[in-house]
């Protein structure tokens, strides 16, 4: 069974930063792009990150680029999110996503998300 | 504002059909496959039609997808009253290098 677990949300001031972290398990974690997908209370889903299945491609979103970094540890199974410079509109419920296979961006499995409230 | 457009709502009684359109330009929905999601209060989404009209396992036939041109469109027959939910459309942008998705449309079943 696939899953997701993401970890390492919660309260962080602003300016301040937070590392996410995302378990993978049930699939080969190495052939899969993997994204990160927020959403804001009561807003619809925002597109933050992709990472190749390498990692060696990463895209991101206007609104975070160069304030957040993904990367991954194919060793571990794992998707990280390093959030810096965080600022009260980036508090949100942070989702990883699995990539369908062949790469035609759509997220076919979908963690349970952590919160990130971003606020002094 | 989100790159995709999608109504903020839509309603329609129970047994009956209901439609959903995303629209978008040539940078994203117009060279890209175009997925469709289906996301209850506090849940995660859930994948309904990928690849412009593919269903994953799973998903009844009572759900269907299409796209013409730089629109997209979900289709629901046979409406259930635990349809009610927010769907969203999401492609990739080739211009932005990026994901985009809609802003979602509420589903009421009345």
């Amino acid at each position: 069974e696939v899953q997701l677990v993401e970890s390492g949300g919660g309260l962080v001031q602003p300016g301040g930063s937070l590392r996410l972290s995302c378990a993978a398990s049930g699939f080969t974690f190495s052939d899969y792009e993997m994204n990160w997908v927020r959403q804001a209370p009561g807003k619809g889903l925002e597109w933050v990150s992709y990472s190749s299945n390498s990692g060696s491609a990463m895209y991101y979103a206007d609104s975070v680029r160069g304030r957040f970094t993904i990367s991954r540890d194919n060793a571990k199974n794992s998707l990280y999110l390093q959030m810096n410079s965080l600022r009260a509109e980036d508090t949100a419920v942070y989702f990883c996503a699995r990539e369908g296979y062949g790469g035609n961006q759509f997220f076919d499995y979908w963690g349970q998300g952590t919160l990130v409230t971003v606020s002094s | 504002q989100s790159v995709l457009t999608q109504p903020p709502s839509v309603s329609a009684a129970p047994g009956q059909k209901v439609t959903i359109s995303c629209s978008g330009s040539s940078s994203n929905i117009g060279n890209n496959y175009v997925s469709w999601y289906q996301q209850f209060p506090g849940t995660a989404p859930k994948l309904l039609i990928y690849e412009n009209n593919k269903r994953p396992s799973g998903i009844p036939d009572r759900f269907s997808g299409s796209k013409s041109g730089t629109s997209a469109t979900l289709g629901i027959t046979g409406l259930q009253t635990g349809d009610e939910a927010d769907y969203y459309c999401g492609t990739w942008d080739s211009s932005l290098s990026a994901g985009v998705f809609g802003g979602g449309t509420k589903l009421t079943v009345l």
